[in-house]
Protein backbone atom coordinates (compact mmCIF):
# COMPACT_ATOMS: atom_id res chain seq x y z
CA UNK A 1 0.00 0.00 0.00
CA UNK A 2 1.56 3.97 -1.09
CA UNK A 3 1.67 5.89 1.95
CA UNK A 4 1.15 9.58 1.70
CA UNK A 5 2.42 11.34 -1.23
CA UNK A 6 3.86 14.69 -1.07
CA UNK A 7 5.58 16.98 -3.79
CA UNK A 8 8.14 18.83 -3.85
CA UNK A 9 10.43 17.87 -1.25
CA UNK A 10 12.25 20.80 -1.14
CA UNK A 11 11.34 24.46 -2.57
CA UNK A 12 13.53 27.35 -2.18
CA UNK A 13 12.21 30.96 -2.85
CA UNK A 14 12.31 34.46 -2.44
CA UNK A 15 10.31 36.44 -0.09
CA UNK A 16 7.14 37.86 -1.34
CA UNK A 17 7.13 34.95 -4.03
CA UNK A 18 3.98 32.31 -3.92
CA UNK A 19 4.68 28.62 -3.43
CA UNK A 20 2.11 25.52 -3.38
CA UNK A 21 2.49 21.76 -1.99
CA UNK A 22 0.78 18.75 -3.20
CA UNK A 23 -0.71 16.10 -1.31
CA UNK A 24 -2.23 12.66 -1.84
CA UNK A 25 -3.46 10.71 1.37
CA UNK A 26 -3.34 6.58 1.65
CA UNK A 27 -6.39 5.66 -0.81
CA UNK A 28 -9.77 5.25 1.08
CA UNK A 29 -8.08 7.84 4.03
CA UNK A 30 -11.06 10.10 4.28
CA UNK A 31 -8.96 12.49 6.91
CA UNK A 32 -6.34 14.56 5.69
CA UNK A 33 -4.15 17.32 7.77
CA UNK A 34 -1.92 19.45 6.73
CA UNK A 35 1.42 20.37 9.69
CA UNK A 36 4.03 23.12 9.87
CA UNK A 37 7.01 21.88 12.03
CA UNK A 38 9.44 24.26 12.18
CA UNK A 39 12.92 23.69 13.27
CA UNK A 40 13.59 21.51 16.63
CA UNK A 41 10.00 21.43 17.71
CA UNK A 42 7.24 19.07 17.16
CA UNK A 43 4.68 19.06 14.48
CA UNK A 44 1.54 22.03 14.41
CA UNK A 45 -2.09 21.51 12.95
CA UNK A 46 -2.58 23.83 10.47
CA UNK A 47 -5.65 22.76 8.92
CA UNK A 48 -7.79 19.38 9.12
CA UNK A 49 -10.61 18.26 5.92
CA UNK A 50 -12.96 15.51 6.54
CA UNK A 51 -13.34 14.55 2.80
CA UNK A 52 -13.65 18.02 0.80
CA UNK A 53 -14.28 20.12 3.98
CA UNK A 54 -12.11 21.69 6.44
CA UNK A 55 -13.25 21.07 9.35
CA UNK A 56 -10.69 22.99 11.38
CA UNK A 57 -8.52 25.54 10.47
CA UNK A 58 -8.11 28.08 13.12
CA UNK A 59 -4.80 27.69 12.96
CA UNK A 60 -4.13 28.57 9.35
CA UNK A 61 -2.76 32.07 8.84
CA UNK A 62 -5.62 33.08 6.66
CA UNK A 63 -4.12 36.62 5.27
CA UNK A 64 -1.28 34.30 3.52
CA UNK A 65 -2.17 30.62 3.91
CA UNK A 66 -5.11 28.88 1.30
CA UNK A 67 -5.92 24.81 1.15
CA UNK A 68 -7.96 23.31 -1.02
CA UNK A 69 -9.13 19.18 -1.03
CA UNK A 70 -10.94 18.93 -4.38
CA UNK A 71 -12.84 16.15 -4.90
CA UNK A 72 -11.96 14.82 -1.03
CA UNK A 73 -8.46 12.99 -2.31
CA UNK A 74 -5.15 14.88 -3.11
CA UNK A 75 -4.88 18.63 -1.40
CA UNK A 76 -2.92 21.71 -1.88
CA UNK A 77 -1.30 24.17 0.21
CA UNK A 78 -0.78 27.39 -0.88
CA UNK A 79 1.53 30.49 0.58
CA UNK A 80 1.23 33.91 -1.00
CA UNK A 81 3.12 35.86 -0.35
CA UNK A 82 5.54 33.86 1.79
CA UNK A 83 7.87 35.53 4.32
CA UNK A 84 11.47 34.28 5.69
CA UNK A 85 9.48 33.19 8.82
CA UNK A 86 7.55 30.37 6.79
CA UNK A 87 10.56 28.49 6.05
CA UNK A 88 9.28 25.06 7.69
CA UNK A 89 8.82 21.69 6.97
CA UNK A 90 5.34 21.00 5.83
CA UNK A 91 4.17 17.83 6.43
CA UNK A 92 0.71 16.20 5.07
CA UNK A 93 -1.13 13.23 7.06
CA UNK A 94 -3.88 11.20 6.75
CA UNK A 95 -6.21 8.84 8.65
CA UNK A 96 -9.31 6.67 8.27
CA UNK A 97 -12.18 7.34 10.99
CA UNK A 98 -13.00 3.60 11.25
CA UNK A 99 -9.09 3.09 12.80
CA UNK A 100 -9.59 3.03 16.30
CA UNK A 101 -7.87 6.11 17.42
CA UNK A 102 -7.69 7.44 14.08
CA UNK A 103 -3.70 6.50 13.66
CA UNK A 104 -2.23 9.63 11.54
CA UNK A 105 0.06 8.36 8.80
CA UNK A 106 3.06 11.61 7.92
CA UNK A 107 4.13 11.92 4.35
CA UNK A 108 7.98 12.78 3.74
CA UNK A 109 7.24 16.75 4.11
CA UNK A 110 7.90 19.96 1.72
CA UNK A 111 11.28 21.47 3.65
CA UNK A 112 10.57 25.57 2.41
CA UNK A 113 13.41 27.90 2.85
CA UNK A 114 12.29 31.44 1.93
CA UNK A 115 15.34 33.99 1.35
CA UNK B 1 -6.66 21.99 26.99
CA UNK B 2 -4.33 19.16 25.98
CA UNK B 3 -0.38 18.99 26.04
CA UNK B 4 2.56 17.01 25.85
CA UNK B 5 5.98 16.72 27.95
CA UNK B 6 9.26 15.56 26.70
CA UNK B 7 11.66 16.39 29.69
CA UNK B 8 14.75 15.22 27.86
CA UNK B 9 16.16 16.58 24.47
CA UNK B 10 18.32 14.29 24.25
CA UNK B 11 19.10 10.96 25.14
CA UNK B 12 22.19 8.81 24.60
CA UNK B 13 22.59 5.07 25.03
CA UNK B 14 24.93 2.22 24.21
CA UNK B 15 23.99 0.16 21.54
CA UNK B 16 22.72 -3.12 23.02
CA UNK B 17 21.71 -1.51 26.70
CA UNK B 18 17.86 -0.57 27.19
CA UNK B 19 16.72 2.49 26.06
CA UNK B 20 13.90 4.97 27.94
CA UNK B 21 12.33 8.00 26.06
CA UNK B 22 10.19 9.91 28.57
CA UNK B 23 6.44 11.55 27.67
CA UNK B 24 4.15 12.69 29.84
CA UNK B 25 0.74 14.41 29.25
CA UNK B 26 -2.46 16.71 30.33
CA UNK B 27 -5.65 15.91 28.54
CA UNK B 28 -9.32 16.11 29.64
CA UNK B 29 -10.98 12.52 30.17
CA UNK B 30 -9.33 9.45 28.58
CA UNK B 31 -6.11 9.77 26.47
CA UNK B 32 -5.29 8.27 22.90
CA UNK B 33 -1.37 8.53 23.20
CA UNK B 34 1.33 7.72 20.38
CA UNK B 35 4.58 7.70 19.16
CA UNK B 36 6.44 8.87 15.99
CA UNK B 37 9.82 8.61 14.82
CA UNK B 38 12.06 10.71 12.53
CA UNK B 39 14.86 10.07 10.55
CA UNK B 40 16.77 12.95 8.73
CA UNK B 41 14.91 14.57 5.99
CA UNK B 42 12.07 12.25 6.57
CA UNK B 43 8.60 12.49 7.98
CA UNK B 44 7.09 10.74 10.96
CA UNK B 45 6.84 7.24 10.91
CA UNK B 46 4.44 5.75 13.68
CA UNK B 47 5.57 3.63 16.29
CA UNK B 48 2.59 2.47 18.77
CA UNK B 49 -0.53 3.77 20.14
CA UNK B 50 -2.04 3.49 23.27
CA UNK B 51 -5.71 3.49 23.76
CA UNK B 52 -6.62 1.28 26.19
CA UNK B 53 -5.84 -2.10 28.19
CA UNK B 54 -2.74 -3.27 28.93
CA UNK B 55 -0.28 -1.09 29.97
CA UNK B 56 2.57 -2.18 27.97
CA UNK B 57 1.68 -1.70 24.78
CA UNK B 58 4.27 -3.52 21.79
CA UNK B 59 4.79 -1.26 18.50
CA UNK B 60 6.98 -1.46 15.62
CA UNK B 61 10.62 -2.54 15.46
CA UNK B 62 10.80 -3.46 18.67
CA UNK B 63 9.55 -0.60 21.13
CA UNK B 64 6.90 -1.03 23.79
CA UNK B 65 5.23 1.64 25.54
CA UNK B 66 4.42 1.70 29.32
CA UNK B 67 1.44 3.72 29.98
CA UNK B 68 1.15 4.81 33.72
CA UNK B 69 -2.17 6.29 34.86
CA UNK B 70 -1.74 8.08 37.91
CA UNK B 71 1.79 9.72 36.60
CA UNK B 72 0.25 10.36 33.22
CA UNK B 73 2.70 8.98 31.64
CA UNK B 74 3.56 6.68 28.54
CA UNK B 75 7.73 6.13 28.09
CA UNK B 76 9.16 4.77 25.21
CA UNK B 77 11.22 1.83 25.79
CA UNK B 78 13.33 -1.02 23.91
CA UNK B 79 14.90 -3.54 25.65
CA UNK B 80 18.26 -3.54 23.43
CA UNK B 81 19.26 -0.54 21.48
CA UNK B 82 20.31 -0.57 17.71
CA UNK B 83 22.45 2.18 16.16
CA UNK B 84 19.79 2.46 13.64
CA UNK B 85 17.42 3.42 16.26
CA UNK B 86 19.37 6.77 16.49
CA UNK B 87 16.63 9.35 14.94
CA UNK B 88 14.07 12.13 16.28
CA UNK B 89 11.38 10.75 18.57
CA UNK B 90 7.84 12.24 19.07
CA UNK B 91 5.09 11.36 21.71
CA UNK B 92 1.26 12.73 21.01
CA UNK B 93 -1.73 13.02 22.34
CA UNK B 94 -5.66 12.70 21.65
CA UNK B 95 -8.53 13.27 24.00
CA UNK B 96 -11.24 11.05 23.42
CA UNK B 97 -13.54 13.01 21.42
CA UNK B 98 -10.98 15.34 19.98
CA UNK B 99 -9.99 15.00 16.45
CA UNK B 100 -5.98 16.65 16.80
CA UNK B 101 -2.86 15.85 17.91
CA UNK B 102 -0.85 17.32 19.74
CA UNK B 103 2.89 17.04 19.59
CA UNK B 104 5.94 17.16 22.37
CA UNK B 105 9.01 18.99 21.47
CA UNK B 106 10.71 15.46 20.67
CA UNK B 107 13.73 13.36 22.00
CA UNK B 108 17.06 12.82 20.03
CA UNK B 109 17.99 9.61 20.74
CA UNK B 110 21.47 9.05 19.94
CA UNK B 111 22.73 5.06 20.30
CA UNK B 112 26.55 5.17 20.59
CA UNK B 113 28.38 1.95 18.93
Amino acid sequence: EAGVVQSPRYKIIEKKQPVAFWCNPISGHNTLYWYRQNLGQGPELLIRYENEEAVDDSQLPKDRFSAERLKGVDSTLKIQPAELGDSAVYLCASSLDRDYGRTQYFGPGTRLLVL
Amino acid sequence: AQSVAQPEDQVNVAEGNPLTVKCTYSVSGNPYLFWYVQYPNRGLQFLLKYITGDNLVKGSYGFEAEFNKSQTSVHLKKPSALVSDSALYFCAVRATGANNLFFGTGTRLTVIP
